[in-house]
This record gives C-alpha cells, sequence and structure tokens, in this order.
C-alpha cells in the first residue's frame, strides 16, 4: 500500500522553529518528486514547498527564506524546517506525492493525513 | 500571486450535474495543461480526481469529468450522490517563478 505519514507537528511559539517530517512506503521514493501542503482551519489549501529527485527545490514567496524542504532518500523520508513561525502558519500541514517525476507542476496523487502546526504563545 | 477564483459553494439535487469553474490567468491555467483537481470531505485529506485538465486516476467514478476553455477550467459532476457532498479544488502550475497555484475551493451540497 502506498502511503505518507506526517509527524513533528506541534504548539510553539510565535519566532520559534519545528522540524516535519513525512515518511513514505509502498513506492520508489527517490523517483518521485514531493510537495508540502498546509490548510488553514476551515480555509483553503496552499502550496508551500517541493523537492525534485534531484533535490531541487521550489517554493511561493510567502515562505521562501523562512521554510527548507528537504529529503533523505535512504530513509524514505521528506522533511519541512519551519523557521520564524507565525501565527498565520498554524494550519494541518500535508506532505503529497508528485505524479511526473520532473514535473514540478504535476498533479499530487498520494497525500498525507496532514500534521498541525500551532504557532501561539 | 492570487489563488484561482472558484465560486464558494454550489448545490444540486441527487441526480442532477453540476460545473465548478476554476479561472485563472494566460500565467497559469490558461497556459498549461497541468490543472487537477481535488475532493476533500470534513477531516479528511484532499483526494485527487482530475489530473492534466481531463484525465481520471484509477478507481475515480466515471461521473467526475474536466475540461478548460481560454483561463477557466472546469471540474463536471454528473449523477451527483449524497458522497459527492464536499470541498473541491483546482491546481493549477503556474511557471517557473510562482510554480503551484490552488483555488480558494468550493463547497458542493447534495440536497
Amino acid at each position: 500500500e502506498v502511503l505518507l505519514v506526517e509527524s513533528g507537528g506541534g504548539l510553539v511559539q510565535p519566532g520559534g522553529s519545528l522540524r516535519l517530517s513525512c515518511a513514505a512506503s509502498g513506492f520508489t521514493f527517490s523517483t518521485f518528486d514531493m510537495h508540502w501542503v498546509r490548510q488553514v482551519r476551515g480555509k483553503g489549501l496552499e502550496w508551500v514547498s517541493g523537492i525534485g529527485t534531484a533535490g531541487d527545490t521550489y517554493y511561493p514567496g510567502s515562505v521562501k527564506g523562512r521554510f527548507t524542504i528537504s529529503r533523505e532518500n535512504v530513509k524514505n523520508s521528506l522533511y519541512l524546517q519551519l523557521n520564524s513561525l507565525r501565527a498565520g502558519d498554524t494550519a494541518v500541514y500535508y506532505c503529497a506525492r508528485g505524479m511526473v517525476r520532473g514535473v514540478i507542476g504535476s498533479a499530487m496523487d498520494v497525500w498525507g493525513q496532514g500534521t498541525t502546526v500551532t504557532v501561539s504563545s | 500571486q492570487s489563488a484561482l477564483t472558484q465560486p464558494a459553494s454550489v448545490s444540486g439535487s441527487p441526480g442532477q450535474a453540476i460545473t465548478i469553474s476554476c479561472t485563472g490567468t494566460s500565467s497559469d491555467v490558461g497556459s498549461y495543461k497541468l490543472v487537477s483537481w481535488y475532493q476533500q470531505h470534513p477531516g479528511k485529506a484532499p483526494k485527487l480526481i482530475i489530473y492534466e485538465i481531463t484525465k481520471r486516476p484509477s478507481g475515480v467514478s466515471t461521473r467526475f469529468s474536466g475540461s478548460k476553455s481560454g483561463n477557466t477550467a472546469s471540474l463536471t459532476i454528473s449523477g451527483l450522490q449524497a458522497e459527492d457532498e464536499a470541498d473541491y479544488y483546482c491546481r493549477s502550475y503556474a511557471g517557473s517563478s510562482t510554480f503551484v497555484l490552488f483555488g480558494g475551493g468550493t463547497k458542493l451540497t447534495v440536497l
């Protein structure tokens, strides 16, 4: 079974940092682009980062410089380092798999269940 | 860059067909075939239902179909069923600086 399982969410103070993890199983992780997408409670989806199979990274302007995506293929794991966190970063963070290798804009065909990040004092 | 524009809500009766629009610009929806649609039930992760404008992943009902005209993509659900009640999001590639945009989401109510 193809599976993505996120972890690492929690409560953090404004200005703090957090590292999210996503464990992949059931497919050859190293051959797929991967993404992080977040969702504020009651709001829509927002793409926050992507990484290609060669480690090339992509970010929207809203998080560039604060968030860092990385991957460790030997551990079938994806990571998201969140720095300088703000209240507006409070959301459920999902990891997702890109369908087409090397096409960062391709659809996301497998999603994890999400991990919740709460930024509050 | 702003999110793609979707209606906040649509509704339909069982058996009917509904269409959800997703309006972007010539820099995203209008320029690429990389438009996809996602279904999300409350408390659940999104599920891919349409990719590359018109294609359905294996296991997705043929009642779901996609299309695109100019800068607007559309999702049509025919033969509405109670289980279709969910939030729907479009997503498009937006070029080599913005990369990925989602729509604001549309809540589908089956009356």
